[in-house]
């Protein structure tokens, strides 16, 4: 299994600025995966961070809005920026091990 | 357009009566999983079935994988409010690749 911390767990942002989401999972994983889940809806894959190199983004995300980081094999960070009420959503992080997607308890993002 | 489609969307029930969930794809999988998703959590994994025809049982809770491996349902017996969530699908299409998501079915059992 795999344990996922996730902060904050929710937060209210003005339109503009930025929020940077952590992830710190209880043991190394070469992949971490950043999911965006608009409320009611499902997982839409936003970028998979690999440890030592740049995140590879899905279609309709892009760096700039989306940046992350990966500093080691525990820990990865994703910025959502420049935010607008479009970005109210929750943000998960997630891990695979053994067949299984472990995830974050989630970021529950609001813009105003 | 979504690679796997969810239906139905929402479904409402009375404690004790039966539900399916229907998972279609017209592409192929490798192995499909099935999720449950509380308020304020994570999804949490129900059952991974990857052998076409395959049928699974936890419990009250049914799941099949369709013989050609490119649809999947679940079927919950005599539902309870515990049940309430969201139920995902996700499929991968050879191992190690990243998991695709369907649009979920939100699943509510009143007592």
């Amino acid at each position: 299994s795999a344990v996922i911390s996730q902060k904050p767990s929710r937060d209210i942002c003005q339109r503009g600025t930025s929020l940077t989401i952590q992830c710190q999972v209880d043991s190394q994983v070469t992949m971490m995966f950043w999911y965006r889940q608009q409320p009611g809806q499902s997982l839409t894959l936003i970028a998979t961070a690999n440890q030592g190199s740049e995140a590879t983004y899905e279609s309709g995300f892009v760096i700039d809005k989306f940046p992350i980081s990966r500093p080691n094999l525990t820990f990865s960070t994703l910025t959502v920026s420049n935010m607008s009420p479009e970005d109210s959503s929750i943000y998960l992080c997630s891990v695979y091990r053994g067949g299984e997607a472990f995830f974050g308890q989630g970021t529950r993002l609001t813009v105003v | 357009t979504q690679l796997l489609e969810q239906s139905p969307q929402f479904l409402s029930i009375q404690e004790g009566e039966n539900l399916t969930v229907y998972c279609n794809s017209s592409s192929v999988f490798s192995s499909l999983q099935w999720y449950r998703q509380e308020p304020g959590e994570g999804p949490v994994l129900l059952v991974t079935v990857v052998t076409g025809g395959e049928v699974k049982k936890l419990k009250r809770l049914t799941f099949q994988f369709g013989d050609a491996r490119k649809d999947s349902s679940l079927h919950i017996t005599a539902a309870q409010p515990g049940d309430t969530g969201l139920y995902l699908c996700a499929g991968t299409k050879a191992a190690g690749n990243k998991l695709t998501f369907g649009g979920g079915t939100r699943v509510l059992v009143k007592p």
